[in-house]
């Protein structure tokens, strides 16, 4: 089976840095994704880590350690368009099926 | 390029009722998934189309079936809605099965029933 944990709800403030942890079990692990959900809009595409180590991308960084089941979403300089719910998302070899974790919903305040 | 287009955004229906929900890919996308969101359960996998053939399929009951037609929109549909039914019902597609990375997601149809 898969199981996806994460914090369900995070508050940081505006221009600091944030990190959003993902801890998984699953079978036939292929690779990890993040998501970014704002309140009634689709989920888009953050970060994709199949390999141990960190991936940058701009203020937003993703990192992964296989041999732990772990992961975390790094996010610098915090605006206040962040505010949004964060998914983790796992992967198998078995088939194109993603595994979310429930997200985690950051507030970023003033 | 035009996104995910899902139809309609918002729906009411009645307990016992049945629904059907359209999602529209993006243009030469041939894979098409659909998710379950709810609150407390986050994204559930329900089923996963292409090429018109169902290829997996998530835990949940037999009210629950889809399809894919040959220009790749896909439907799904519920019979004999429950209260627990409503959700945020998400698609997503993608050039083909192993196209992770070109996964796209649908601003999705919010269902509540009544």
């Amino acid at each position: 089976g898969q199981n996806i944990d994460q914090p369900t709800e995070m508050t940081a403030t505006e221009g600091a840095i944030v990190q959003i942890n993902c801890t998984y079990q699953t079978s036939g692990f292929n690779g990890l994704f993040w998501y970014q959900q704002h309140a009634g809009e689709a989920p888009t595409f953050l970060s994709y880590n199949v390999l141990d180590g960190l991936e940058e991308k701009g203020r937003f960084s993703s990192f992964l350690s296989r041999s732990k089941g772990y992961s975390y979403l790094l996010l610098k300089e915090l605006q206040m368009k962040d505010s949004a719910s964060y998914l983790c998302a796992v992967t198998s070899n078995t088939g194109n099926q993603f595994y979310f974790g429930t997200g985690t919903s950051l507030t970023v305040i003033p | 390029k035009a996104g995910v287009t899902q139809t309609p955004r918002y729906l009411i229906k009645t307990r016992g009722q049945q629904v059907t929900l359209s999602c529209s890919p993006i243009s030469g996308h041939r894979s098409v998934s659909w998710y379950q969101q709810t609150p407390g359960q986050g994204l559930q996998f329900l089923f996963e189309y292409f090429s018109e053939t169902q290829r997996n399929k998530g835990n949940f009951p037999g009210r629950f079936s889809g399809r894919q037609f040959s220009n790749s929109r896909s439907e799904m549909n519920v019979s004999t809605l429950e209260l627990g039914d409503s959700a945020l019902y998400l698609c997503a597609s993608s050039l083909n099965p192993r196209d992770l990375y070109g996964y796209t997601f649908g601003s999705g149809t919010r269902l509540t029933v009544v």
